[in-house]
């Protein structure tokens, strides 16, 4: 079956980076695109952006332009999600998430909270 | 990219209808049938109830519907049950590979 496991909670100093992973199996890694979607404390599903594992290929939301990096180790399976400069309002579970079609999504990480605070 | 509009809050009686709007515009929610409805329970990963505006994925209940008009999607529960109380999301592509959240929506069973 489908699993996504991500790794553990992190705390975070503003202006620090994150590096959040997303290990896959249960399914042929590089034949479905992974996205990354984020929720703050109360707040709502926020969509941050999608890596092609088989290309590498990404897209990121514009709001996060400049400061998200997606990547990916097809060896391992693992898609990796960095982001950059962190502030407080960055406080939010990560998930990543894919689907039998690239534009929804079946199947979700467990979520990784990352608080940002000094 | 603009938040989808949804109500903040929809509320019904075991056994009604409600009916959840999702607005968006012409780049996103109007020009293309690749929307899809989330329902997450407090503490809980999102699960997927509709994709591409109206199929229904194995193992979801044939209360929910999905229909789209013009820029405004909409997800129907019909036979509403204490179960269906969550939050629901829809969730549009937006074109050039990206995609846009609805601002979500509170379901309460009276």
């Amino acid at each position: 079956q489908v699993q996504l496991v991500q790794s553990g909670a992190e705390v975070k100093m503003p202006g620090a980076s994150v590096k959040v992973s997303c290990k896959a199996s249960g399914y042929t890694f590089t034949s479905h695109y992974m996205h990354w979607v984020r929720q703050a404390p109360g707040q709502g599903l926020e969509w941050v952006g999608i890596i092609n594992p088989s290309g590498s290929g990404t897209s990121y939301a514009q709001k996060f332009q400049g400061r998200v990096t997606m990547t990916r180790d097809a060896s391992t399976s693992t898609v990796y999600m960095d982001l950059s400069s962190l502030r407080s309002e960055d406080t939010a579970v990560y998930y990543c998430a894919m689907g039998e079609l690239d534009t929804s999504f079946d199947y979700w990480g467990q979520g990784t909270l990352v608080t940002v605070s000094s | 990219q603009s938040a989808l509009t949804q109500p903040a809050s929809v509320s019904g009686s075991p056994g009604q209808s409600i009916t959840i709007s999702c607005t968006g515009t012409s780049s996103d929610v109007g020009s293309y049938n690749l929307v899809s409805w989330y329902q997450q329970h407090p503490g809980r990963v999102p699960k997927l109830m509709i994709y591409e505006g109206t199929q229904r994925p194995s193992g979801v209940s044939n209360r929910f519907s999905g229909s789209k008009s013009g820029n405004t999607a909409s997800l129907t529960i019909s036979g509403l049950q204490a179960e269906d109380e969550a939050d629901y999301y829809c969730c549009s592509y937006a074109g050039s590979s990206t995609y846009v959240f609805g601002t979500g929506t509170k379901v309460t069973v009276l």
